[in-house]
């Protein structure tokens, strides 16, 4: 089984809003990963977390917050977005970090719209 | 630094026609090549993959050769079906860091007619 599961699929929420995305995976993964994608772009990195520590922050703005509170788990808090952060959320995990050649697995996202 | 070019679309075919897909890279190591494919509203799949110098990543009639010596990684299906219409990002792992990132390419996205 290699399935990344995120909740929820959309999202449409104000720029004063406070919500929060889920990730889970269940193969005993140790590395996981939030991306950003825009349309017709490829994703962009935003955090890594490897065994429940911050591995990278791509130099995210604070108004996204990660949190990794067990090694099934990811959540990415959001507070005070700007319209300009509407886009795809995608959620990805691997055995540990791609440095050994490990293969990210991928959810199916979070379609966010920021009013 | 590492990075990845893909040929631009959109690549529009008639059903059962040949496809490829050109992806060339540039990396100081020895990275590993993927190929992700992201059907309409939906996220990344991993295609194939291929870990070292000469190995032949296939699925789902897919294949692509890892190729030292051209540096490129072309995705090929003999027979392309309009299922296959979706976009296809070639990716390199960026060994050198020790970071867990992937480097993209731009995507290709592949419309395939009856």
């Amino acid at each position: 089984d290699t399935e990344v599961t995120q909740t929820p699929k959309h999202l449409v929420m104000g720029m004063t809003n406070k919500k929060s995305l889920k990730c889970e995976q269940h193969m005993g993964h140790r590395a996981m990963y939030w991306y950003k994608q825009k349309a017709k772009k490829p994703p962009e990195l935003m955090f890594v977390y490897s065994y429940e520590k911050l591995s990278i922050n791509e130099s995210v703005p604070s108004r996204f917050s990660p949190e990794c509170p067990n090694s099934s788990l990811l959540n990415l808090h959001l507070h005070a977005l700007q319209p300009e952060d509407s886009a795809l959320y995608l959620c990805a995990s691997s055995h540990a970090l791609a440095g050994d050649s490990e293969t990210q697995y991928f959810g199916p996202g979070t379609r966010l719209l920021v009013l | 630094g590492d990075s990845v070019t893909q040929m631009e679309g959109p690549v529009t075919l008639s059903e059962e026609a040949f496809l490829t897909i050109n992806c060339t890279y540039t990396a100081t190591g020895y990275p590993s090549l993927f190929w992700y494919v992201q059907y309409p509203g939906e996220g990344l799949q991993l295609l194939l993959k291929a870990t070292k110098a000469d190995d032949k990543g296939s699925n789902k009639g897919f294949e692509a050769t890892y190729r030292k010596e051209t540096t490129s990684f072309h995705l090929e299906k003999g027979s392309v079906q309009v299922s296959d219409s979706a976009v296809y990002f070639c990716a390199l792992s960026d060994l050198s860091s020790n970071t867990g990132k992937l480097i993209f390419g731009q995507g290709t996205t592949l419309q395939v007619k009856p």
